[in-house]
């Protein structure tokens, strides 16, 4: 069964605080996702990885960067975080020729307080 | 630039009812769409895939269909049951190597 695993389901942290979280998939695919869900909104695009050390912005990378060190290992980092980064955070991999076959972990609710 | 809109937001319907579930996008170039399903903590599955040659993908009591001219897509499912109440999302891709823009999504609950 594939996999996609995000670190934690609930996340409370207060402002300026660094946070960082963590997905990794066993499906050896080359993309990696990060979304943020917010209601009303649909998912939004953070950042992706199409390989190790890659990266490339999405539709809304302020106030986040990104670190892809292992091919299985995708993570999200909020520099300094803010209460309008509470959000739900779903990260997501997908093959390289077939990027919109993607597959999703379950999700951070990150709560910035 | 590509928008994709879902409406309604929420549903609810008694068990056992059809139903169809609506998505439109404003730019009929698309590559593919696709409807996911979203459980509470459970993060998004992938129901159904239509390329944009095709019209139409079954799946069970799934039908997902395509009309590029008219930048809409429909999921019907039949013989609703308690188990599809979630949230469903309708997903376009641009082109092949790009990523996916998203509906925010339909609520559906089935009541018993």
């Amino acid at each position: 069964d594939v996999k996609v695993t995000q670190s934690s389901r609930y996340l409370v942290k207060r402002t300026g605080e660094k946070v960082f979280l963590e997905c990794v998939q066993d499906m050896d695919h080359e993309n990696m996702f990060w979304y943020r869900q917010d209601p009303g909104l649909g998912l939004r695009l953070i950042y992706f990885s199409y390989d190790v050390k890659m990266k490339e912005k999405g539709d809304i990378p302020e106030g986040y960067s990104v670190s892809r060190e292992k091919k299985e290992r995708f993570s999200l980092i909020l520099e300094s975080a803010s209460t309008n980064q509470t959000s739900m955070y779903l990260c997501a991999s997908s093959p390289l020729v077939r990027v919109t076959e993607a597959f999703f972990g379950q999700g951070t609710r990150l709560t910035v307080v | 630039k590509q928008e994709v809109t879902q409406i309604p937001a929420a549903l609810s319907v008694p068990e056992g009812e059809n139903l169809v579930l609506n998505c439109s996008f404003t730019d009929s170039a698309i590559y593919n769409l696709q409807w996911f399903r979203q459980d509470p903590g459970k993060g998004l599955t992938s129901l159904l895939l239509i390329q944009s040659s095709q019209r139409e993908q079954t799946s069970g009591r799934l039908n997902a269909s395509l009309d590029k001219s008219s930048g809409r897509s429909t999921l019907y499912i039949a013989a609703s049951q308690p188990g599809d109440s979630a949230t469903y999302l309708c997903a376009v891709s641009p082109d092949s190597n790009y990523q996916l823009i998203w509906g925010a999504g339909t609520k559906l609950i089935i009541k018993p």
